[in-house]
């Protein structure tokens, strides 16, 4: 079964360095996302990606976010200067339409 | 934003009980609804994706259903066993948008 890969699975950054979590979507699927979930709390939506740009994004998303599906097949999550509060499990997932989601294993990052 | 509500927030049963739990959502605007099971470590597993009122669906041991005019979904698991525990999330698909907004889930813990 086609699968949604995520890396590196853990890791651990110091305050104020740049972070990129890598995703692989599954290759016929059309829409990305990044969700995250901080220990405790609600999985949160922070952006979808579709046809190359933006479609919607949370307000968590600012302008420290970014997003890149730099070579057709890749798809990142850029954190330009992380915070302690940054610190979450963060995860991939594609789909071909509207619904149907396949969700990667996540990225646990952990802010220092 | 979207206020999505699940009950209990945990839920301790022995092998072989039978269980419920709910997820309630804002009614307007209804598009889907999902459900999905998550291990710790693993990939949010897709369980179900309802759109219809009256929806029941079933997979195995566990099935759900749907109303859409009061909004509300229930999952039921028919005789849980050990590898039932993990946390239920439910999420809304509501409007026109592609992002889905998560419950904070019910985490299920099956003992023998």
């Amino acid at each position: 079964e086609p699968e949604v890969t995520q890396t590196p699975s853990h890791q651990v950054t110091q305050m104020g360095q740049e972070v990129i979590l890598r995703c692989v979507p599954i290759s016929n699927h059309l829409y990305f996302y990044w969700y995250r979930q901080i220990l405790g709390q609600k999985v949160e939506f922070l952006v979808s990606f579709y046809n190359n740009e933006i479609s919607e994004k949370s307000e968590i998303f600012d302008d420290q976010f970014s997003v890149e599906r730099p070579d057709g097949s890749n798809f990142t999550l850029k954190i330009r200067s992380t915070k302690l509060e940054d610190s979450a499990m963060y995860f991939c997932a594609s789909s071909e339409s509207r619904g149907g989601y396949t969700f990667g294993s996540g990225t646990r990052l952990t802010v220092v | 934003i979207l206020n999505v509500e699940q009950s209990p927030q945990s839920l301790h049963v022995q092998e072989g009980d039978s269980t419920n739990f709910t997820c309630s959502f804002p009614s307007s605007n209804f598009y889907a609804l999902h459900w999905y099971r998550w291990e710790t470590a693993k990939s949010p597993e897709a369980l179900f994706v309802m759109t219809l009122n009256g929806d029941e669906k079933k997979k195995g041991r566990i099935s759900a259903t749907l109303n859409t005019k009061e909004g509300y979904s229930y999952l039921y698991i028919k005789g849980s066993q050990p590898e039932d525990s993990a946390t239920y999330l439910c999420a809304p698909h509501t409007g026109t948008a592609s992002k889905l907004t998560f419950g904070t889930g019910t985490r299920l813990q099956v003992t023998l």
